[in-house]
């Protein structure tokens, strides 16, 4: 049983499309996150969301839309993609706010050309 | 605002030598610190964690002390084996409630036979 589960795991698309990446997690936490990872591994955060309230928003473009339609999922919408989106994103969770060790997904691969 | 600095990879290292990987972090109040590790092609997994000064985290052979003096929290292992290959990531999360992690660079390791 995977814990936090994100699909797809690879995902290659035109710019100007609009795309979105699901994340799941069956650990009961009620905190989850996304993360960009750029091509020099570098990791941050992009939003948080606990009880499907938006917690953390790190100045991220309007282009990108988290939505949580209940605690157990957390996924990311992206308008009109740019090159400069392509990156790996990571889903993470962890079991609430003050809790703070977080599991991670395997990833997205986003590559837009 | 918060800041963790890893040492620039890559490392390559054979088997059975020692590894050192150093971490210093900026940070108002007391964070906690953790070191995460990202396996080829998967997702990052925490490795170990200390949540207060000279607290000592440990796991599968790594060690790293919370160390407030020298805002540092490196990380070390005494014998590395191949399938320590991975890329390394130093962070740390306030305790102001956002559960916000800041993660370093990451250092990648490749331990070679």
């Amino acid at each position: 049983d995977t814990a936090v589960s994100q699909t797809p795991k690879y995902l290659v698309t035109q710019m100007g499309n609009d795309k979105s990446i699901k994340c799941e997690q069956n650990l009961g936490h009620d905190t989850m996150y996304w993360y960009k990872q750029d091509s020099k591994k570098f990791l941050k955060i992009m939003f948080s969301y606990n009880n499907k309230e938006l917690i953390i928003n790190e100045t991220v473009p309007n282009r990108f839309s988290p939505k949580s339609p209940d605690k157990a999922h957390l996924n990311l919408h992206i308008n009109s993609l740019e090159l400069g989106d392509s990156a790996v994103y990571f889903c993470a969770s962890s079991p609430g706010l003050n809790k703070n060790i977080q599991y991670f997904g395997a990833g997205t691969r986003l590559s837009v050309l | 605002g918060n800041s963790v600095t890893q040492m620039e990879g890559p490392v390559t290292l054979s088997e059975e030598a020692f590894l050192t990987i150093n971490c210093t972090y900026t940070a108002t109040g007391y964070p906690s610190l953790f070191w995460y590790v990202q396996y080829p092609g998967e997702g990052l997994q925490l490795l170990l964690k200390a949540t207060k000064a000279d607290d000592k985290g440990s796991n599968k052979g790594f060690e790293a002390t919370y160390r407030k003096e020298t805002t540092s929290f490196h990380l070390e292992k005494g014998s590395v084996q191949v399938s320590d290959s991975a890329v390394y990531f130093c962070a740390l999360s306030d305790r102001g409630g956002s559960e916000k992690l800041v993660f370093g660079k990451g250092t990648k390791l490749t331990v070679n036979p």
